[in-house]
């Protein structure tokens, strides 16, 4: 199995400010991905965080907005930027393992834009 | 691509009576496919999984599930609900590569809803 701690667990933050979401695995994964849970929605995947690369899109979601890191095999960053109210959302982190078999997930950050 | 689509985004039993959640999958491979359960404020729990082994699949908290690839279904089961239950529940499905693993990159349903009355 696979141990996710993400920080903050939440926060409330002005408009026009940007967060950083910080996610740290107790192992090394090869991709780690970002997803948001809108208020009553289900998740949807942001990006896939891989070591050494830039991170890969969905559809829907830009570097700009969401900038991530991935300096190594156990640690990434996801950064809301330039925040509006709605980007208040629950973000997760989430990891893969046993090729594919899992999928682990940190407890999440809520996020609340005013 | 793949597709995750849950009937019903509310579900409502009485306390004792059948669940069942329903979950329809599109894949053009043979996927693996999960149940998560998310109760208020709080993350995601894995309930159960099919990873092409046995098509009954037995999770926690009493919950099964059975993979029918003719119907492309994979719909949740427990037979007698708990107050307990109440929560949100998802299906997802992930999309093994043409080397048999996946990543672990998941796309969800729209969750459904579980109200249980006593």
């Amino acid at each position: 199995s696979a141990v996710i701690s993400q920080k903050p667990s939440r926060d409330i933050c002005q408009r026009g400010t940007s967060l950083t979401i910080q996610c740290q695995v107790d192992s090394q994964v090869t991709m780690m991905f970002w997803y948001r849970q809108q208020p009553g929605q289900s998740l949807t995947l942001i990006a896939t965080a891989n070591q050494g690369s830039e991170a890969t899109y969905e559809s829907g979601f830009v570097i700009d907005k969401f900038p991530i890191s991935r300096p190594n095999l156990t640690f990434s960053t996801l950064t809301v930027s330039n925040m509006s109210p709605e980007d208040s959302s629950i973000y997760l982190c989430s990891v893969g393992a046993g090729g594919g078999t899992e999928a682990f997930f940190g407890q999440g950050t809520r996020l609340t834009v005013v | 691509a793949q597709s995750v689509t849950q009937l019903g985004s509310h579900v409502s039993v009485s306390e004792g009576a059948l669940v069942l959640l329903r979950c329809n999958y599109s894949s053009s491979v043979p996927p693996y496919l999960f149940w998560y359960v998310q109760y208020p404020n709080q993350g995601l729990q894995l309930l159960l999984k099919y990873t092409s082994a046995a098509t009954l699949v037995k999770g926690i908290n009493g919950f099964e599930a059975e993979f029918k690839k003719s119907e492309t279904s994979f719909h949740l089961t427990k037979p007698s609900a708990h107050m307990s239950d109440a929560a949100e529940y998802f299906c997802a499905v992930s999309v093994r590569n043409a080397g048999g693993t996946s990543y672990g990159k998941l796309t969800f349903g729209q969750g459904t809803i579980l109200t249980v009355h006593p």
